[in-house]
């Protein structure tokens, strides 16, 4: 599975965007880019995932490049209980392969 | 609430003891996913079972192992505790169909003493 890169933390003000960055460089064509959060110690929870094209869901929006070496999560409109560790994952969509989690950008929404 | 279901939520134990984790997976779902979190470690990947049979290995030690029974529920199995082993372990389910979405469980918290 490719690696990302992720920065390690960013702020948000409540009420703006949040806009997180991951780099996959190394990514195949047939990788998908999956995101997760995990607030506190609670279970990692499914964010949006997508291959190619943007993606847009109730919780989120997918932007990935056209060269898909990197991709964008955006959070329209941040709240407190959007704080977390967010994890960007690169993975095939099917069969056994390791999912790798990395370290993550642990975003901070502030009021 | 994702719908996978974990239990026990706290487990405490001694050194040298052996636990077991059960996991029950969303409906519907046929493959089951095991991960530990400990503080300095992060979210690491330890085994897949799909519909009964283990398709993908991750950084599982020889001391732990798993399976998947016939109703789809997984359990893992840590022996010879050690002190390092206190972590949480994540459970996560996927239909393994067009697409693998993972749904995680809300986690077993396991102190070794």
């Amino acid at each position: 599975d490719a690696k990302t890169t992720q920065p390690p933390s960013m702020d948000c003000a409540e009420g703006r965007a949040a806009n997180l960055p991951c780099n996959h460089s190394t990514i195949s064509g047939n990788e998908y880019v999956y995101w997760y959060r995990q607030i506190h110690s609670q279970g990692p929870q499914y964010i949006i995932h997508g291959l190619k094209n943007n993606e847009t869901n109730e919780m989120a929006s997918l932007i990935i490049t056209e060269d898909r070496k990197s991709s964008t999560l955006i959070l329209p409109h941040a709240t407190l209980r959007d704080t977390a560790v967010y994890y960007c994952i690169v993975r095939y969509n099917t069969g056994g392969f390791k999912t790798i989690f990395g370290a993550g950008t642990r975003l901070f929404v502030k009021a | 609430d994702s719908g996978v279901t974990q239990t026990p939520k706290h487990l405490i134990t001694a050194t040298g003891q052996r636990v077991t984790l059960r996991c029950s997976p969303r409906s519907g779902d046929l493959s089951v996913y095991w991960y530990q979190q400990s503080l300095d470690q992060g979210l690491q990947f330890l085994i897949q079972y799909y519909n009964g049979e283990e398709r993908a290995k991750g950084n599982i030690l020889e001391r732990f192992s798993a399976q998947q029974f016939p109703d789809l529920h997984s359990e893992l199995n840590l022996s010879s505790l050690e002190l390092g082993d206190s972590a949480l372990y994540f459970c996560a389910s996927s239909t393994q169909g067009s697409t693998d979405t993972q749904y995680f469980g809300p986690g077993t918290r396991l102190t070794v003493l």
